[in-house]
Protein backbone atom coordinates (compact mmCIF):
# COMPACT_ATOMS: atom_id res chain seq x y z
CA UNK A 1 0.00 0.00 0.00
CA UNK A 2 1.17 3.60 -0.88
CA UNK A 3 -0.08 4.75 2.42
CA UNK A 4 -1.79 7.97 3.48
CA UNK A 5 -1.77 10.41 0.39
CA UNK A 6 -2.24 14.19 0.72
CA UNK A 7 -1.91 16.71 -1.66
CA UNK A 8 -0.28 19.27 -2.53
CA UNK A 9 3.02 19.11 -0.52
CA UNK A 10 3.37 22.59 -0.62
CA UNK A 11 0.92 25.13 -1.20
CA UNK A 12 1.42 29.06 -1.02
CA UNK A 13 -1.61 31.29 -1.91
CA UNK A 14 -2.83 34.79 -0.95
CA UNK A 15 -4.82 36.00 1.30
CA UNK A 16 -8.65 35.66 0.91
CA UNK A 17 -8.22 32.79 -2.11
CA UNK A 18 -9.73 29.62 -1.74
CA UNK A 19 -7.96 26.68 -0.81
CA UNK A 20 -8.13 22.68 -1.25
CA UNK A 21 -6.19 20.36 0.30
CA UNK A 22 -6.59 16.77 -0.54
CA UNK A 23 -5.86 13.42 0.92
CA UNK A 24 -6.36 9.79 0.20
CA UNK A 25 -6.51 7.10 3.05
CA UNK A 26 -5.37 3.60 3.45
CA UNK A 27 -7.54 1.34 1.53
CA UNK A 28 -9.76 -0.47 4.32
CA UNK A 29 -9.25 2.07 6.78
CA UNK A 30 -12.84 2.93 8.38
CA UNK A 31 -11.11 6.29 10.01
CA UNK A 32 -9.95 9.59 8.57
CA UNK A 33 -8.72 12.73 10.37
CA UNK A 34 -7.19 15.93 9.56
CA UNK A 35 -5.07 17.63 12.00
CA UNK A 36 -3.25 20.88 11.73
CA UNK A 37 0.54 21.63 13.11
CA UNK A 38 2.18 24.67 14.23
CA UNK A 39 4.58 25.85 16.58
CA UNK A 40 2.43 27.45 18.91
CA UNK A 41 -0.16 25.07 19.03
CA UNK A 42 1.39 22.15 18.24
CA UNK A 43 -0.93 19.30 16.98
CA UNK A 44 -4.46 19.80 16.47
CA UNK A 45 -7.21 17.34 15.72
CA UNK A 46 -9.39 19.70 13.25
CA UNK A 47 -12.60 16.92 12.18
CA UNK A 48 -12.29 13.23 12.29
CA UNK A 49 -14.89 10.77 9.94
CA UNK A 50 -15.65 7.36 10.02
CA UNK A 51 -17.34 5.34 6.97
CA UNK A 52 -17.10 8.74 5.26
CA UNK A 53 -19.77 10.59 7.89
CA UNK A 54 -18.02 13.36 9.80
CA UNK A 55 -17.86 12.34 13.87
CA UNK A 56 -16.37 15.49 15.24
CA UNK A 57 -15.83 18.87 13.89
CA UNK A 58 -15.33 20.65 17.55
CA UNK A 59 -11.60 21.00 16.49
CA UNK A 60 -12.38 23.19 13.12
CA UNK A 61 -11.75 26.78 14.17
CA UNK A 62 -13.81 28.77 12.03
CA UNK A 63 -16.98 28.74 9.87
CA UNK A 64 -14.25 29.50 7.21
CA UNK A 65 -13.14 25.49 7.26
CA UNK A 66 -14.96 22.74 6.05
CA UNK A 67 -14.54 18.85 5.07
CA UNK A 68 -15.64 16.56 3.15
CA UNK A 69 -15.73 13.02 2.71
CA UNK A 70 -17.62 11.57 -0.69
CA UNK A 71 -16.28 8.38 -0.60
CA UNK A 72 -14.22 6.01 1.17
CA UNK A 73 -10.85 7.01 -0.88
CA UNK A 74 -11.04 10.94 -0.76
CA UNK A 75 -11.59 13.46 1.21
CA UNK A 76 -10.75 17.28 0.81
CA UNK A 77 -10.42 20.41 3.18
CA UNK A 78 -11.21 23.55 2.35
CA UNK A 79 -10.75 26.91 3.62
CA UNK A 80 -12.69 29.74 2.17
CA UNK A 81 -11.13 32.39 2.28
CA UNK A 82 -7.71 31.68 3.37
CA UNK A 83 -6.11 34.08 6.38
CA UNK A 84 -2.40 33.97 7.00
CA UNK A 85 -3.18 32.48 10.23
CA UNK A 86 -3.94 29.49 8.51
CA UNK A 87 -0.39 29.05 7.40
CA UNK A 88 0.53 25.40 9.22
CA UNK A 89 1.28 21.99 8.17
CA UNK A 90 -1.91 19.98 8.03
CA UNK A 91 -1.96 16.09 8.23
CA UNK A 92 -3.96 13.86 7.02
CA UNK A 93 -4.15 10.54 8.79
CA UNK A 94 -6.38 7.41 8.32
CA UNK A 95 -7.30 4.11 11.01
CA UNK A 96 -9.32 0.60 11.31
CA UNK A 97 -11.41 0.50 13.27
CA UNK A 98 -10.80 -0.23 17.35
CA UNK A 99 -8.22 1.86 17.88
CA UNK A 100 -5.20 -0.78 18.92
CA UNK A 101 -3.77 0.10 15.66
CA UNK A 102 -2.54 3.19 15.92
CA UNK A 103 -2.97 6.02 12.99
CA UNK A 104 -1.28 6.06 9.71
CA UNK A 105 -0.24 9.75 8.71
CA UNK A 106 0.61 11.39 5.31
CA UNK A 107 3.30 13.38 4.94
CA UNK A 108 1.58 16.72 5.34
CA UNK A 109 0.78 19.92 3.05
CA UNK A 110 2.67 22.67 3.83
CA UNK A 111 0.38 26.12 3.67
CA UNK A 112 1.51 29.52 3.39
CA UNK A 113 -0.79 31.95 3.09
CA UNK A 114 0.59 35.61 2.50
CA UNK B 1 -10.80 12.71 30.72
CA UNK B 2 -8.11 11.09 28.79
CA UNK B 3 -4.58 13.16 28.31
CA UNK B 4 -1.40 12.39 28.24
CA UNK B 5 1.92 15.33 28.90
CA UNK B 6 5.07 15.59 27.77
CA UNK B 7 6.76 17.43 30.88
CA UNK B 8 10.03 17.90 28.28
CA UNK B 9 10.08 19.85 25.32
CA UNK B 10 13.49 19.11 24.63
CA UNK B 11 15.91 16.45 25.51
CA UNK B 12 19.81 16.54 24.57
CA UNK B 13 21.55 13.62 25.00
CA UNK B 14 25.30 12.58 23.69
CA UNK B 15 25.22 9.86 20.83
CA UNK B 16 26.28 6.79 22.53
CA UNK B 17 24.11 7.35 25.85
CA UNK B 18 20.78 6.13 26.83
CA UNK B 19 17.86 8.39 25.91
CA UNK B 20 14.60 8.81 28.01
CA UNK B 21 11.45 10.49 26.60
CA UNK B 22 9.58 10.69 29.47
CA UNK B 23 5.30 10.45 28.73
CA UNK B 24 2.60 10.28 31.60
CA UNK B 25 -1.12 9.81 31.15
CA UNK B 26 -4.53 9.80 32.30
CA UNK B 27 -7.43 7.26 31.52
CA UNK B 28 -10.34 6.21 33.19
CA UNK B 29 -10.55 2.67 31.87
CA UNK B 30 -7.62 0.85 30.37
CA UNK B 31 -4.66 2.56 28.77
CA UNK B 32 -3.95 1.92 25.22
CA UNK B 33 -0.43 4.31 24.71
CA UNK B 34 1.41 5.14 21.44
CA UNK B 35 4.65 6.77 20.40
CA UNK B 36 4.87 8.70 17.13
CA UNK B 37 8.06 9.64 15.49
CA UNK B 38 8.49 12.86 13.45
CA UNK B 39 11.34 13.74 11.30
CA UNK B 40 11.96 17.17 9.73
CA UNK B 41 9.03 18.03 7.01
CA UNK B 42 7.74 14.52 7.51
CA UNK B 43 4.45 13.02 8.95
CA UNK B 44 4.43 11.16 12.24
CA UNK B 45 5.48 7.62 12.02
CA UNK B 46 4.05 4.95 14.41
CA UNK B 47 7.08 3.81 16.65
CA UNK B 48 5.47 1.31 19.41
CA UNK B 49 2.43 0.47 21.19
CA UNK B 50 1.12 -0.47 24.13
CA UNK B 51 -1.94 -2.30 24.98
CA UNK B 52 -1.84 -5.19 27.31
CA UNK B 53 0.87 -7.69 28.13
CA UNK B 54 4.66 -7.12 28.93
CA UNK B 55 4.93 -3.92 30.38
CA UNK B 56 8.27 -3.11 28.45
CA UNK B 57 7.24 -3.14 24.48
CA UNK B 58 9.86 -3.05 21.94
CA UNK B 59 9.11 -1.40 18.71
CA UNK B 60 11.01 -0.12 15.38
CA UNK B 61 14.66 1.59 15.11
CA UNK B 62 15.61 0.36 18.85
CA UNK B 63 13.36 2.17 20.83
CA UNK B 64 11.45 0.59 23.66
CA UNK B 65 8.79 2.22 26.08
CA UNK B 66 8.03 0.98 29.56
CA UNK B 67 4.61 0.96 30.74
CA UNK B 68 4.37 1.61 34.55
CA UNK B 69 0.95 1.62 35.65
CA UNK B 70 1.24 2.81 39.06
CA UNK B 71 3.49 6.12 38.18
CA UNK B 72 0.78 6.24 35.02
CA UNK B 73 3.63 6.36 32.66
CA UNK B 74 5.05 5.51 29.38
CA UNK B 75 8.36 6.34 29.01
CA UNK B 76 10.50 5.70 25.57
CA UNK B 77 13.95 4.63 26.02
CA UNK B 78 16.64 3.67 23.85
CA UNK B 79 20.28 2.32 25.16
CA UNK B 80 22.18 3.64 22.94
CA UNK B 81 21.48 6.92 21.07
CA UNK B 82 21.82 7.71 17.35
CA UNK B 83 22.64 11.20 16.07
CA UNK B 84 19.40 10.32 13.69
CA UNK B 85 17.27 9.55 16.07
CA UNK B 86 17.24 13.55 16.73
CA UNK B 87 13.61 14.22 15.62
CA UNK B 88 10.26 15.26 17.76
CA UNK B 89 8.65 12.66 19.18
CA UNK B 90 4.81 12.34 20.61
CA UNK B 91 3.24 10.42 23.09
CA UNK B 92 -0.52 9.64 22.15
CA UNK B 93 -3.30 7.73 24.27
CA UNK B 94 -6.63 6.18 22.96
CA UNK B 95 -9.99 7.86 24.26
CA UNK B 96 -12.09 5.39 26.80
CA UNK B 97 -15.24 5.59 24.62
CA UNK B 98 -14.55 6.71 21.17
CA UNK B 99 -11.50 3.98 20.46
CA UNK B 100 -10.75 5.68 17.10
CA UNK B 101 -10.00 9.09 18.83
CA UNK B 102 -6.76 9.74 20.16
CA UNK B 103 -4.76 12.62 22.63
CA UNK B 104 -1.31 13.67 21.51
CA UNK B 105 1.16 15.44 23.82
CA UNK B 106 2.63 18.65 22.80
CA UNK B 107 5.71 16.65 21.40
CA UNK B 108 9.52 16.42 22.80
CA UNK B 109 12.37 17.87 20.65
CA UNK B 110 15.29 15.01 20.96
CA UNK B 111 18.51 16.32 19.85
CA UNK B 112 21.76 13.80 19.73
CA UNK B 113 25.12 15.03 19.56
CA UNK B 114 27.67 13.23 17.81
Amino acid sequence: DAGVIQSPRHEVTEMGQEVTLRCKPISGHDYLFWYRQTMMRGLELLIYFNNNVPIDDSGMPEDRFSAKMPNASFSTLKIQPSEPRDSAVYFCASDRAGGAYGYTFGSGTRLTVV
Amino acid sequence: AQSVAQPEDQVNVAEGNPLTVKCTYSVSGNPYLFWYVQYPNRGLQFLLKYITGDNLVKGSYGFEAEFNKSQTSFHLKKPSALVSDSALYFCAVRDDFNFNKFYFGSGTKLNVKP
